[in-house]
């Protein structure tokens, strides 16, 4: 059975850092792209960033890119999001979710981490 | 970016109804389109990708349409556990993009 936990979110005060993490387990992590996807309180869903299965290529939102860093490590089945420069308007429930092949097809999804950026 | 417009954002029926939901791409993403579910608290559960294909273990109720631009989303009776958000999602180029979601209630 295909799992996906994220955790590392939290409360962070404008300007501030948070790592994400999502652990896999289920399938071979080391196949497939991953990405972020995120969602603010009441609001649709937002893609954030995206990285290839080797960790080689990455792709990120225009919003975001330059402030987060996605990475993994496949030997850990782990997927990160290195969350700099917060703004208020990065509080949102944070996805990882898994491709069925290509990039952009998420098939698995785990349950989020909430990241609220208050002061 | 491709822009996703759904309609309509809400929408209440009843149970057995038969419910369409449409998805329009600002530009042409061949049959690129995948449908979502999500239920308050949840994360989002594929239902359907590459337009018409239904994910493994969802419901022979829910079907999709179209190619190009136009797509569709059908669910032919209405059970109570469909009552949730929908979103259309393009996965043709980067960034993939999502519709604003159609909300799914009960009449």
């Amino acid at each position: 059975e295909v799992q996906l936990v994220e955790s590392g979110g939290g409360l962070v005060q404008p300007g501030g850092s948070l790592r994400l993490s999502c652990a896999a387990s289920g399938f071979t992590f080391s196949s497939y792209a991953m990405s972020w996807v995120r969602q603010a309180p009441g609001k649709g869903l937002e893609w954030v960033s995206a990285i290839g299965s080797s960790g080689d290529s990455t792709n990120y939102a225009a919003s975001v890119k330059g402030r987060f860093t996605i990475s993994r490590d496949n030997s850990k089945n782990t997927l990160y999001l290195q969350v700099n420069s917060l703004r208020v308007e990065d509080t949102a429930v944070y996805y990882c979710a898994k491709a069925a092949y290509g990039w952009y097809l998420l098939d698995y999804w785990g349950q989020g981490t909430l990241v609220t950026v208050s002061s | 970016d491709i822009q996703m417009t759904q309609s309509p954002s809400s929408l209440s029926a009843s149970v057995g109804d038969r419910v369409t939901i449409t998805c329009r791409a600002s530009q042409s993403i061949i049959s690129s389109l995948n449908w979502f579910q999500q239920k308050p608290g949840k994360a989002p559960n594929l239902l359907i990708y590459a337009a018409s294909s239904l994910q493994s273990g969802v419901p022979s109720r829910f079907s999709g349409s179209g190619a190009g631009t136009d797509f569709t989303l059908t669910i032919s009776s209405l059970q109570p556990e469909d009552f949730a958000t929908y979103y259309c999602q393009q996965s043709y180029s980067t960034p993939p993009t999502f519709g604003q979601g159609t909300r799914l209630d009960i009449k």
